[in-house]
């Protein structure tokens, strides 16, 4: 079946420090691809997603390109702040089926 | 408008018990899912709801059931409860699409002593 794998956690960083949370997959088919961020004692929140291959997903800083190639969506940003601090999830959706999620990497950005 | 809204926020119940939890979609939104999310772990899927038919069902045991109702809510049903069902449980919604996103709510957290 399906399957998501995420580079294991926690990851720490300092502020303004460079984050990239890689993510790969499996899937049959040709996914839509999402990454989610979870705060502590909060529900999941969309951050970006991407629907097909070489598509650019962005926002608040971060970016996630769909490699069709290299089977990845690897999250990425620049210049993480405090509040950054979080779970982030990468996810697959194929067709009108349900999500397939990653296992979460914690990510700890120290000021 | 209101985001997804589930019901209670927390419970705790004892092995045995049976338990329900409620979820009230995003206006509009016709199709609800519901994940078990275990402590350090990624949502499980368990169900999907359309229209008010299922659509989807994950890997869990007959012990787990759910409903959708003509105003799109949805109940999640867990009998015989066991310890290993303490889990944050996730409720969302979605318009319909294969490449649209879903809303996810706060979820119900039951611990189970």
């Amino acid at each position: 079946g399906d399957s998501v794998t995420q580079m294991e956690g926690p990851v720490t960083l300092s502020e303004e420090a460079c984050l990239t949370i890689n993510c790969t997959y499996t899937a049959t088919g040709y996914p839509s691809l999402f990454w989610y961020v979870q705060y502590p004692g909060e529900g999941l929140q969309l951050l970006l997603k991407a629907t097909k291959a070489d598509d650019k997903g962005s926002n608040k800083g971060f970016e996630a390109t769909y490699r069709k190639e290299t089977t990845s969506f690897h999250l990425e940003k620049g210049s993480v702040q405090v509040s950054d601090s979080a779970v982030y999830f990468c996810a697959l959706k194929q067709g009108g089926q349900n999500f397939v999620f990653g296992p979460g990497t914690r990510l700890s950005v120290l000021p | 408008d209101a985001g997804v809204t589930q019901s209670p926020t927390h419970l705790i119940k004892t092995r045995g018990q049976q338990v329900t939890l409620r979820c009230s979609p995003i206006s509009g939104h016709k199709s609800v899912s519901w994940y078990q999310q275990v402590l350090g772990q990624g949502p499980q899927f368990i169900f999907q709801y359309y229209e008010k038919e299922e659509r989807g069902r994950g890997n869990f045991p007959d012990r787990f059931s759910a409903r959708q109702f003509p105003n799109y809510s949805s109940e999640l049903n867990v009998n015989a409860l066991l310890l290993g069902d303490s889990a944050l449980y996730l409720c969302a919604s979605s318009s319909p699409g294969h490449r649209t996103e879903a809303f996810f709510g706060q979820g119900t957290r039951l611990t189970v002593v």
